[in-house]
C-alpha cells in the first residue's frame, strides 16, 4: 500500500449505532487531520495530530472521538451521529515542521462516505 | 469575512484554452499556499503548492503568488476534458496548524 488508505470507504449506520473509521499513512508523515466534507460546503477541518498528539480539536462534537495510536495511524470513533453528520470523511497527513511559519503539503486518502439514517 | 474566497463557477473553457482560477485570502501573515484538484466523488488531489512571491511551473499548471495583494491563481494551459474538476485553494494562516480551504470552483473543459 502507498500513500494514504482509509477504510471502510462507505458507511451507512443507525443514530444509534457505534462505529470507526480507519486511516493509515505510509509516507512517514508526523502529522495526521480528520476533514469533514459536505455537500456544497468548503472543507472543514475537525482534528490535527502531531507526533501522537493532538494538536486542533475545531468545535467538534464529541460524538466524534479520534484516535491516533502511532504516527501512522488514525481513528475516528462515531456514536449517536445525526443525520447531518452524513458526508465524506477526509484523513490527511502531512510532515510538519515543529516551527511555525513552515508547512508541508497535505495528501489525502480516499475519503469514507458516511449516510447516517 | 470568509478567509480564502474562490469563483464558485463554473467556469467553462474550450478545449486547448488556458483556464484561470483565482483566489484571495485575509491573513497577511499566511506563508503557504496550495491548489488541489477534486474529482466528483473522490477526495482532493494536490497539484501545486506555493511559498514565494511570483510564478511557479509545473507542466501545463502555473501557480502564482503575489502576498501584497493576498491573491493567489492557478494558469491551466492546453486545458484538456480530463481537467474538469472542482479546484481547492488552500491557505496556511501564519501560526495554525491547519490549512484553510476555499469552497472551491468548478472548472468545465468543453470538448
Amino acid at each position: 500500500e502507498t500513500g494514504v488508505t482509509q477504510t471502510p470507504r462507505h458507511l451507512v449506520m443507525g443514530m444509534t449505532n457505534k462505529k470507526s473509521l480507519k486511516c493509515e499513512q505510509h509516507l512517514g508523515h508526523n502529522a495526521m487531520y480528520w476533514y469533514k466534507q459536505s455537500a456544497k460546503k468548503p472543507l472543514e477541518l475537525m482534528f490535527v495530530y502531531s507526533l501522537e498528539e493532538r494538536v486542533e480539536n475545531n468545535s467538534v462534537p464529541s460524538r466524534f472521538s479520534p484516535e491516533c495510536p502511532n504516527s501512522s495511524h488514525l481513528f475516528l470513533h462515531l456514536h449517536t451521529l445525526q443525520p447531518e453528520d452524513s458526508a465524506l470523511y477526509l484523513c490527511a497527513s502531512s510532515q510538519k515542521s515543529l516551527g511555525q511559519g513552515e508547512f508541508y503539503e497535505q495528501y489525502f486518502g480516499p475519503g469514507t462516505r458516511l449516510t447516517v439514517t | 469575512q470568509k478567509e480564502v474566497e474562490q469563483n464558485s463557477g463554473p467556469l467553462s473553457v474550450p478545449e486547448g484554452a488556458i483556464a484561470s482560477l483565482n483566489c484571495t485570502y485575509s491573513d497577511r501573515g499566511s506563508q503557504s499556499f496550495f491548489w488541489y484538484r477534486q474529482y466528483s466523488g473522490k477526495s482532493p488531489e494536490l497539484i501545486m503548492s506555493i511559498y514565494s512571491n511570483g510564478d511557479k511551473e509545473d507542466g501545463r499548471f502555473t501557480a502564482q503568488l503575489n502576498k501584497a495583494s493576498q491573491y493567489v491563481s492557478l494558469l491551466i494551459r492546453d486545458s484538456q476534458p480530463s481537467d474538469s474538476a472542482t479546484y481547492l485553494c488552500a491557505v496556511n494562516p501564519w501560526s495554525l496548524w491547519q490549512l484553510t480551504f476555499g469552497s472551491g470552483t468548478q472548472l468545465t473543459v468543453l470538448p
